[in-house]
């Protein structure tokens, strides 16, 4: 089992400029995560999906939209990107809502 | 105030030692308390994981819960070099899978050889 994996690992994005970060798991869960960690900051989430059709507003959902493609896959989208998005990307799945499986994070940089 | 607060080190200490770190919370509906451990340029893993008050022990690892003092603590026995890492507390309350988890900032381990 591959459990959570996520494209790109890594990404430099000029300001203004979109792109899609790609989380798939192979652990039949129901709920999804996007979060994000900044130094200082700690992890805060984005946008999570309970199950698959819904999704729902974490802490900080402004500047992204989000698309569960299907039950192992879960997208995060930054239409048009700026500096303030810079960070380390974390996907997450779970069967319970507490014990979550995180991926190996996307690195975004954004000019 | 952060709903969950923890001490973001560094802690530095000798292989062998014994660690505590911790977390203090202010929401008292708070009942399911978890320990993640994150290494370097690598996802959060689950280290622990308890249900309301009292004490859970896993090898080296022992998590515990003081509800009255809205307060956890993890315990790591005879640390070792590959405990380098930094811990984040985490805890939610309610049922249903649509409950979220408050995270800490995080503590920075470093166990010196």
């Amino acid at each position: 089992n591959a459990g959570v994996t996520q494209t790109p690992k890594f990404q430099v994005l000029k300001t203004g400029q979109s792109m899609t970060l790609q989380c798939a798991q192979d652990m039949n869960h129901n709920s999804m995560y996007w979060y994000r960690q900044d130094p200082g900051m700690g992890l805060r989430l984005i946008y999570y999906s309970a199950s698959e059709g819904t999704t729902d507003k974490g802490e900080v959902p402004n500047g992204y939209n989000v698309s569960r493609l299907n039950k192992r896959e879960f997208s995060l989208r930054l239409e048009s990107a700026a500096p303030s998005q810079t960070s380390v990307y974390f996907c997450a799945s779970s069967r319970l809502a507490d014990e979550q499986y995180f991926g190996p994070g996307t690195r975004l940089t954004v000019t | 105030q952060k709903e969950v607060e923890q001490d973001p080190g560094p802690l530095s200490v000798p292989e062998g030692a014994i660690v505590s770190l911790n977390c203090t919370y202010s929401n008292s509906a708070f009942q399911y308390f978890m320990w993640y451990r994150q290494y370097s340029r690598k996802g959060p893993e689950l280290l622990m994981y308890t249900y309301s008050s009292g004490n859970k022990e896993d090898g080296r690892f022992t998590a515990q819960v003081d509800k009255s003092s809205k307060y956890i603590s993890l315990f790591i026995r005879d640390s070792q070099p590959s405990d380098s890492a930094t811990y984040l507390c985490a805890m939610s309350e309610g049922a249903g899978n649509n409950r979220k988890l408050i995270w800490g900032l995080g503590t920075s381990l470093a166990v010196n050889p």
